[in-house]
């Protein structure tokens, strides 16, 4: 079966540091366009960040670029999203998606990622 | 600054058909925009009902359909369900491997 996995969220206070995981089963995520997509709580979607499936080009929304990075681990199968510098305004849900042919056809189920002293 | 525009709320009678909306606030939307329409239920994962305008994802009924209306993009609703009471976002790709989502539109089935 074709999953998104996400992981390694938390509590962490302003101007700190947390690594998001999405783990991919049943499909080889470096194949795809992988995007980061973000829920504050009670608000509307976001997008966040993608990963092109040359697995070096990289694209950001304002809010987050040079805070955040997105990257590929291939032998875990994996996504990561490193997100520095934290604010109160990065407090959400963060989900992975894949695009395939400009559909973001799988979703992951959700990390929560709270920033708050 | 809300660059993608959508109704805040909408309401629909069950049975009936209802057109949902999603523009630019300074623009017309294309197909070069791909839009795509996401269903969202309160604790769920968004759900894709439309991709590139008008393509529908798999397993979504043929009661939802999209389209460009004038100089926006559209999701229109037939027969409406108790269960299509949900938020509603679109989504536009506005190049440079840039997304922007709408504010979403809630539902109501009444």
């Amino acid at each position: 079966e074709v999953q998104l996995l996400e992981s390694g969220g938390g509590l962490v206070q302003p101007g700190g540091s947390l690594r998001l995981s999405c783990a991919a089963s049943g499909f080889t995520l470096s194949n795809y366009v992988i995007n980061w997509v973000r829920q504050a709580p009670g608000k509307g979607l976001e997008w966040v960040s993608s990963l092109r499936d040359d697995a070096t080009t990289t694209w950001y929304a304002n809010s987050v670029k040079g805070r955040f990075t997105i990257s590929y681990d291939n032998s875990q199968n994996t996504l990561y999203l490193q997100m520095n510098s934290l604010r109160a305004e990065d407090t959400a849900l963060y989900y992975c998606a894949r695009d395939y042919d400009w559909n973001f056809d799988v979703w992951g189920q959700g990390i929560l990622v709270t920033v708050s002293s | 600054q809300t660059v993608v525009t959508q109704e805040p709320t909408f309401s629909v009678s069950p049975g009936g058909t209802v057109t949902l909306t999603c523009g630019l606030k300074s623009g017309s939307v294309s197909a070069n925009h791909h839009p795509s329409w996401f269903q969202q239920t309160p604790g769920q994962a968004p759900r894709t009902l439309i991709y590139s305008t008008n393509i529908r994802s798999s397993g979504v009924p043929a009661r939802f359909s999209g389209s460009i209306l004038g100089n926006q993009a559209a999701l229109t609703i037939a027969g409406a369900q108790a269960d299509d009471e949900s938020d509603y976002y679109c989504v536009f790709f506005m190049g440079s491997g840039v997304w922007m989502f709408g504010g979403g539109t809630k539902l109501t089935v009444l």
